[in-house]
């Protein structure tokens, strides 16, 4: 069974530009969310979206969006992009919610974004 | 406020050597995971612990979460180069988010 996809796997970007990365789930899975990570803040969380609805969201300004698709593909949005935004962006799938009991989580490989 | 703390931050040490790595909260997990991430990549799913004071075992690797479900341990024995990489847990706290530590990153040296 095909993993998590994550497109592309890197991207420069100019300040002020906006980005958007898509991530395809494990066939089945209906959570996906998305995490930040950087050496400074390691992995934090974006947002979540099961069955189209976000259901959680983390700390992040409003610049930073997502939408989740009836097959269950996941696009995240970053506009105005800003040098701190330079980070590997994952996604991660799961069958369940996030947090239900024994859920498991499955990464993609990730995508690099450098902005300049 | 950090809510997983995991320790140490960093570890290097020899081939054949045994190590424990640790996550700790002051709240209670509804369940945890530990995953393995390698430079470039996503983190790969090692394990999830459900039951306060369950132990697994994946080859070289020991698995524990405490009675409290509080925190959780990461025991390898014989450490390999193949083993280096960045340790992270995962939590869930009532059955809502789900939360990472900052990892232990682990060299092991030929």
């Amino acid at each position: 069974k095909a993993g998590v996809t994550q497109t592309p796997r890197y991207l420069i970007k100019t300040r002020g530009q906006q980005v958007t990365l898509s991530c395809s789930p494990i066939s089945g899975h209906r959570s996906v969310s998305w995490y930040q990570q950087t050496p400074g803040q390691g992995l934090q969380f974006l947002f979540e979206y099961f069955s189209e609805t976000q259901r959680n969201k983390g700390n992040f300004p409003g610049r930073f969006s997502g939408r989740q698709f009836s097959n269950s593909r996941s696009e995240m949005n970053v506009s105005t992009l800003e040098l701190g935004d330079s980070a590997l962006y994952l996604c991660a799938s799961s069958f369940g919610v996030l947090g239900q009991s024994g859920t498991e989580a499955f990464f993609g490989q990730g995508t690099r974004l450098t902005v300049v | 406020t950090q809510l997983l703390e995991q320790s140490p931050q960093f570890l290097s040490i020899q081939e054949g050597e045994n190590l424990t790595v640790y996550c700790n909260s002051s709240s209670v997990f509804s369940s945890l995971q530990w995953y393995r991430q390698e430079p470039g990549e996503g983190p790969v799913l090692l394990v999830t612990v459900v039951t306060g004071g369950e132990v697994k075992k994946l080859k070289r690797l020991t698995f524990q979460f405490g009675d409290a479900r509080k925190d959780s341990s990461l025991h390898i024995t014989a450490a390999q180069p193949g083993d280096t990489g960045l340790y992270l847990c995962a939590v869930s706290f009532n059955f809502n988010k789900f939360y990472f530590g900052s990892g232990t990153k682990l060299n092991v040296k030929p």
